[in-house]
């Protein structure tokens, strides 16, 4: 069972729909980040959040992480091909600070 | 920037045999750490490291050894390879403190057969 559940686990879409990914979890986080990993390549830190609530915004990207801080989201608006990957949530769990958690990741593919 | 390297790329095992990955960062960054990344489950962690000369167990440590003597190198030993641990191998490091930015290797495919 993995502590950070990620859904869906596969998301094939049109280009110009809207998305959301989710990551919950029934533990308490105190830092979850978001990262992109393109095939071949290690993955790559899009984002962090750390105060419950917290909303935050990388171009067409939104991130949130829930008031409990044991979920977040990341909602794409308007998809392009260009945002095709696998996205993974990760998190700091409370008082374990040093152990990042993953995710089993989701994987986005938009079509032109 | 050379950032995080991992080597080899690409190794094929035989049962039984034992091994070293390597990882080396030039960012002189305390925090390091070892995933391996299997097909529907991300990335897990095997062993972490919070600077030279400490080092501690992730989520699956079992059948592999780590020690990190310097800042900038943290091996990863298979020390009798497994079926199993057939994977992609990630080596990762952070300036340590939660919500820095984590730097990622390119990764390691490993085959033991």
């Amino acid at each position: 069972t993995q502590l950070l559940e990620q859904s869906p686990q596969f998301l094939s879409i049109q280009e110009g729909e809207n998305l959301t990914v989710y990551c919950n979890s029934s533990s308490v986080f105190s830092s979850l980040q978001w990262y992109r990993q393109e095939p071949g390549e290690g993955p790559v830190l899009l984002v962090t959040v750390v105060t419950g609530g917290e909303v935050k915004k990388l171009k067409r990207l939104t991130f949130q992480f829930g008031d409990a801080r044991k979920d977040s989201s990341l909602h794409i608006t308007a998809a392009q091909p260009g945002d095709t990957g696998l996205y993974l949530c990760a998190g700091f769990l409370s008082g374990g600070y040093n152990k990042l958690i993953f995710g089993a990741g989701t994987r986005l593919a938009v079509h032109p | 920037n050379a950032g995080v390297t991992q080597t080899p790329k690409f190794q094929v095992l035989k049962t039984g045999q034992s091994m070293t990955l390597q990882c080396a960062q030039d960012m002189n960054h305390e925090y390091m750490s070892w995933y391996r990344q299997d097909p529907g489950m991300g990335l897990r962690l095997i062993h972490y490291s919070v600077g030279a000369g400490i080092t501690d167990q992730g989520e699956v440590p079992n059948g592999y050894n780590v020690s990190r003597s310097t800042t900038e190198d943290f091996p990863l030993r298979l020390l009798s390879a497994a079926p199993s641990q057939t994977s992609v191998y990630f080596c990762a490091s952070s300036a340590g403190v939660p919500g820095n930015t984590i730097y990622f290797g390119e990764g390691s495919w490993l085959t033991v057969v």
